[in-house]
């Protein structure tokens, strides 16, 4: 069964920097393009960005809001995605989820909070 | 950017009734490779999202096929073909043709 797990979601303030996890099993991770998609509360879903798989470069794709403060990266050999989120606003609070592109799967979140 | 503009944004419907929500893109979904990219995904009340259909009108596994997807180039439809009580929620259109993905705003099902 695939599984999708994030973590690291916390209250930071703004202007400092989070990393977060996606974790996947029952698939092998390394074949796979990994999104990151987050939604602030009460509000809609918003695309973050991607990292293609390594057969695919393993290069990245962000959305404008958070290109050059955000960066995904990934291990593929522990099977983990990571969004490392710098110079943090009160406009990225939101749960971040991961999804796999193909097949469409989606963790269940994590809660980022940005405030002082 | 691609902007998705779903339609209505709220849709009260009466259990077992027919629903449909359009979404447009301000530019063709039609890809490179010839496939059109474009996936709703549905999100009930409390829950992670859930994708339900790709590249127009194909249903993920499990989906019920009172599920439908149709569409091409820049306009596209979910249909429901009778609604149940498990189907309230929002539903997004997505685009996984340009560069950056883009969401349409949400439709709210609810029923009446």
């Amino acid at each position: 069964e695939v599984q999708l797990v994030e973590s690291g979601g916390d209250l930071v303030q703004p202007g400092r920097s989070l990393r977060l996890s996606c974790t996947g099993s029952g698939f092998t991770f390394g074949d796979y393009s990994m999104s990151w998609v987050r939604q602030a509360p009460g509000k809609g879903l918003e695309w973050v960005g991607l990292i293609r798989s390594r057969a695919y470069g393993g290069t990245t794709e962000y959305a404008a809001s958070v290109k050059g403060r955000f960066t995904i990266s990934r291990d593929d050999s522990r099977s983990i995605a990571y969004l490392q989120m710098n110079s943090l606003k009160t406009e990225d609070t939101a749960v971040y989820s991961c999804m796999r592109e193909s097949g469409g799967y989606w963790g269940q979140g994590t809660l980022v909070t940005v405030s002082s | 950017d691609v902007v998705m503009t779903q339609s209505p944004l709220s849709l009260p419907v009466t259990l077992g009734q027919p629903a449909s929500i359009s979404c447009r893109s301000s530019q063709s979904l039609v890809h490179s490779d010839g496939n059109t990219y474009l996936n709703w995904v549905q999100q009930r009340p409390g829950q992670s999202p859930r994708r339900l259909i790709y590249k127009v009108s194909n249903r993920d596994s499990g989906v019920p096929d009172r599920f439908s997807g149709t569409g091409s180039g820049t306009d596209f439809t979910l249909k429901i073909s009778r609604v149940e009580a498990e189907d309230v929620g929002v539903y997004y259109c997505l685009q996984g043709t340009h560069w950056p993905r883009t969401f349409g705003q949400g439709t709210k099902v609810e029923i009446k």
